[in-house]
This record gives C-alpha cells, structure tokens and sequence, in this order.
C-alpha cells in the first residue's frame, strides 16, 4: 500500500524552529517529486514546498522563503521540512503529498498523508 | 504567481442534482495542468481530476472536468450523499510553486 505518514508537530513559541519528517513506503521514493502542503485551521490549502526526486531542485512559497527548508534522504525514503523563526501565521495541519508520476516536477498530487500539526503560539 | 478564483463559495444543493463549480485563472494556465481534489472533515484532499479532464484513478465517471486557458469547471452529474465535501482546484505548470484556490463547499439543501 502506498503511504506518507507525517510527523513531529507540536506546540511550538514564536521565533522557535521544528522538524516536520513524512515517512514514505510502497512505492519508489527516490522516483517522485513531494511536495509540502499546508492548511490553517477553518482554511483552505497552501502550497509550502516541493523538491525533486533528486533533491536537485527545490522551491518554496513567498511566505515561507528563507525560513522553511525542504530536503530528502532517499536512503529512508524521508522528507523532511525545517521550519525556523516560527510564527503565529505557520499555526497549520502540514501534509506531504507525492505527484502521480515520476521524473516530474509538474504534476498532480495523487497521495497525501494525514497530516501533523503545527501550532505556534506563546 | 497565478491567482485561482474558485466560485461559487457554498453551493447548497440536494442528492441527485447537478454541481457545476468554477474555476479562474489569473492567468492562462499552462498545458491545462489543472487538478480539482476533494476534501471531507479531518480527511486529506483527495485527487479527483488532473490536466483538466482526466479522472484519478478510481473515480466515478459522475465526477467531470473540463475548461482551457482560464476557466475551468468540475461538474458532478449527478450528487451522492458521499460527494457533499469542499472541493479545490489547483494548478501545477505554469511555474514549479503550486497554487489552490480557495475552495468550493457543497453542502445538503
């Protein structure tokens, strides 16, 4: 069965930092481009980040450029994103999500995980 | 960055109707690289259409997309009691950063 399982959310103060990890199993990790997706309480979706199958390439959204960091270990069929300098705004249930096909960067997201969420707050 | 503008915001109708959801672009989108996935409460979105008109695997031909450039529309045929969910367009071609729009609830009249 194909699966992402996030994790690592919690609680977090403002200015703070916190690893988001998205286990991936049943299928090629290191063929997909992932993708980060947030969605606020009551919201609608937010498209954090994406990196390539390689790591080669990676991309962030304006409102998080500079502060969040995406990367992947292949070897543990991983992703990860480094988030830092917190704020009240990144409060969000965090999805990862894989596009349908491989070797691609532009493509639909065929299977999200549950989520983790992050709350900042003081 | 291009700007998707779902409409309408609620759309309250009866099981066995038909939905017709609308999306626009900002701007054309590129190779019709547009997705619509819907998503119930406390579940993750779920993938229904791709490049516009394709279905996902496994969903009902029930669920149809169509549109080009900037416009483009879900259409439901007819409603089951399970399709009564908010439903988002996304588009994915025109630079690598995504963007969604903000969303369509289908609700019970």
């Amino acid at each position: 069965e194909v699966q992402l399982v996030e994790s690592g959310g919690v609680v977090v103060q403002p200015g703070g930092s916190l690893r988001l990890s998205c286990a991936a199993s049943g299928f090629t990790f290191d063929d997909y481009t992932m993708h980060w997706v947030r969605q606020a309480p009551g919201k609608g979706l937010e498209w954090v980040s994406l990196i390539s199958w390689d790591g080669g390439s990676t991309y962030y959204a304006d409102s998080v450029k500079g502060r969040f960091t995406i990367s992947r270990d292949n070897s543990k069929n991983s992703l990860y994103l480094q988030m830092n300098s917190l704020r009240t705004e990144d409060t969000a249930l965090y999805y990862c999500a894989k596009v349908q096909q491989d070797f691609t960067i532009y493509d639909a997201f065929d299977i999200w995980g549950q989520g983790t969420m992050v709350t900042v707050s003081s | 960055e291009i700007v998707l503008t779902q409409s309408p915001g609620t759309l309250s109708l009866s099981p066995g109707e038909r939905a017709t959801l609308s999306c626009r672009a900002s701007q054309s989108v590129s190779s019709s690289y547009l997705a619509w996935y819907q998503q119930k409460p406390g579940q993750a979105p779920r993938l229904l259409i791709y490049g516009a008109s394709s279905r996902a695997t496994g969903i009902p031909d029930r669920f149809s997309g169509s549109g080009s450039g900037t416009d483009f529309t879900l259409t439901i045929s007819r409603l089951e009691p399970e399709d009564f969910a908010v439903y988002y367009c996304q588009q994915y071609g025109s630079s690598p950063r995504v963007t969604f729009g903000g969303g369509t609830k289908v609700e019970i009249k």
